[in-house]
């Protein structure tokens, strides 16, 4: 446990609103990263930040922006969302370990739902 | 363009048995491979990490290969119990290994 929580958990909107979700972690992590989880095409990553105020784009970033003014948060923006935005979003650290190695730790995941 | 593929969307084994998945990549250079597992309503799980440079890493009853010439890594689960059906997955990543490239998993059910 990375001490990982996305909020909210669960959520429905409606096409056009503007949506935040906000990701926090406890321990300091340089590395933060954001994905959606769909069937058919797994993980794929939409903004990553690797420091406060530092980020940028992963491979589905086209209408989402992110923000991160302190290390410990890190925000995602659907500005006007849209029904393929439904989705299942997590937000990820990346950990180092004694091997000089890292992986990624997820938070339990945040299910949007556009109508 | 970089593809990962998992060939079995879905794979059925016997408790006991000893389960093989299998992720295959082109168009890519990883220096580390990982896989992960993932429950159901849940965020993917870190197992086991790889470089380039090895051949096989072992973690209790999982063993991991990689073979960078046949662009394949391979992930086992000896003596399978129920508790192992989930969904696992593998990732590449290049030599900075900050950002991750995920296939799309392959759901393990142990029967028992």
């Amino acid at each position: 446990d990375a001490g990982i929580t996305q909020s909210p958990r669960h959520k429905v909107t409606e096409t056009g609103t503007p949506v935040t979700l906000r990701c926090h972690q406890t321990e300091n992590h340089r590395y933060m990263y954001w994905y959606r989880q769909d069937p058919g095409h797994g993980l794929r990553l939409i903004h990553y930040s690797y420091g406060v105020k530092d980020t940028d784009k992963g491979e589905v970033s086209d209408g989402y922006s992110v923000s991160r003014s302190k290390t410990e948060d890190f925000l995602l923006t659907l500005e006007s969302a849209t029904s393929s935005q439904t989705s299942v979003y997590f937000c990820a650290i990346r950990r180092g370990r004694d091997t000089g190695e890292y992986e990624q730790y997820f938070g339990p995941g945040t299910r949007l739902t556009v109508t | 363009s970089q593809k990962i593929e998992q060939n079995s969307e879905a794979l059925n084994i016997q408790e006991g048995k000893t389960a093989t998945l299998t992720c295959n990549y082109t168009n890519y250079s990883p220096a580390y491979l990982q896989w992960y597992r993932q429950d159901p309503g849940r965020g993917p799980v870190f197992l086991l990490l790889i470089r380039e440079n090895e051949k096989e890493k072992r973690k209790e009853r999982l063993k991991v290969t990689f073979d960078t010439t046949l662009k394949q890594s391979l992930f086992h689960i000896t003596a399978s119990q129920p508790a192992d059906s989930a969904t696992y997955l593998c990732a590449l990543s290049g030599g900075s290994n900050y950002k991750l490239t995920f296939g799309k998993g392959t759901l393990l059910t142990v029967n028992p």
